[in-house]
């Protein structure tokens, strides 16, 4: 199975400041068709995950624009313009090139 | 907008099975697929395994593979995921979720995003 490992675990932000997480996978997440499975979604406290973004730096639907993804291969990141109270929450990444396995999480704190 | 509709929670004892169903509204059932994740405490969302809406297809993760069955009922738009031999680390959280069966709509890949999530359903495995 693919493995992936986020960075840092958690975070402390003040609201207005950026915010940056780390995602490293065990193998290249780059698809023979030159697309990247590269997720990330929210998951805010009592509720289900939610896709923000998807290969690599797509925003889902309703995301705000403070929300970028980048990367490549095997190294990605996510990254917060100005934290919002509302980004409260446990960030996963994840792939899907080799069925989907997700990262550990990272809980972002304001 | 999409909707995925999870039943209630469950306890049951070691060694039972539990069967879970995820009701969908808002988009044609049989153009996507249902994938399964659980979360179990204080671990990482774990996926489990998912099913075609529309040819009932199914693909099951290895650390399951003899314990899972997932079905759908196309004219009722619901989705189910059947665990059986239940032990107590399968105490978590298990949530469907769906896949465009790509190329479709926004997706442009064959390869789309696990985009909407039901609300999740508690397991708990205790004697």
């Amino acid at each position: 199975d693919i493995v992936m490992a986020q960075t840092p675990l958690s975070l402390s932000v003040a609201p207005g400041q950026p915010a940056s997480i780390s995602c490293k996978s065990s193998q290249s997440l780059l698809h023979s068709d030159g697309k990247t499975y590269l997720y990330w979604y929210l998951q805010k406290p009592g509720q289900a995950p939610k896709l923000l973004i998807y290969e690599v730096s797509t925003r889902f639907f309703g995301v705000p624009d403070r929300f970028s993804g980048s990367g490549s291969g095997a190294d990605f990141t996510l990254k917060i313009s100005r934290v919002e109270a509302e980004d409260v929450g446990i960030y996963y990444c994840m792939q899907s090139i080799q069925h989907q396995t997700f990262g550990q999480g990272t809980r972002l704190d304001i | 907008q999409a909707q995925l509709v999870q039943s209630g929670a469950e306890v049951k004892k070691p060694g039972a099975s539990v069967k879970i169903s995820c009701k969908t509204s808002g988009f044609t059932f049989t153009l996507y697929a249902m994938h399964w994740v659980r979360q179990a405490p204080g671990q990482r969302l774990e996926w489990m395994g998912w099913i075609n809406g529309g040819n009932g297809y199914t693909k099951y993760s290895q650390n399951f593979q003899d314990r899972v069955t997932m079905t759908r009922d196309t004219s009722a738009s619901t989705g189910y995921m059947e665990l059986s031999s239940l032990k107590s680390e399968d105490t978590a959280v298990y949530y469907c979720v769906r896949e465009p069966l790509g190329p479709l709509g926004y997706c442009r890949s064959t390869n789309c995003p696990l985009d909407y999530w039901g609300q999740g359903t508690l397991v708990t495995v205790s004697s």
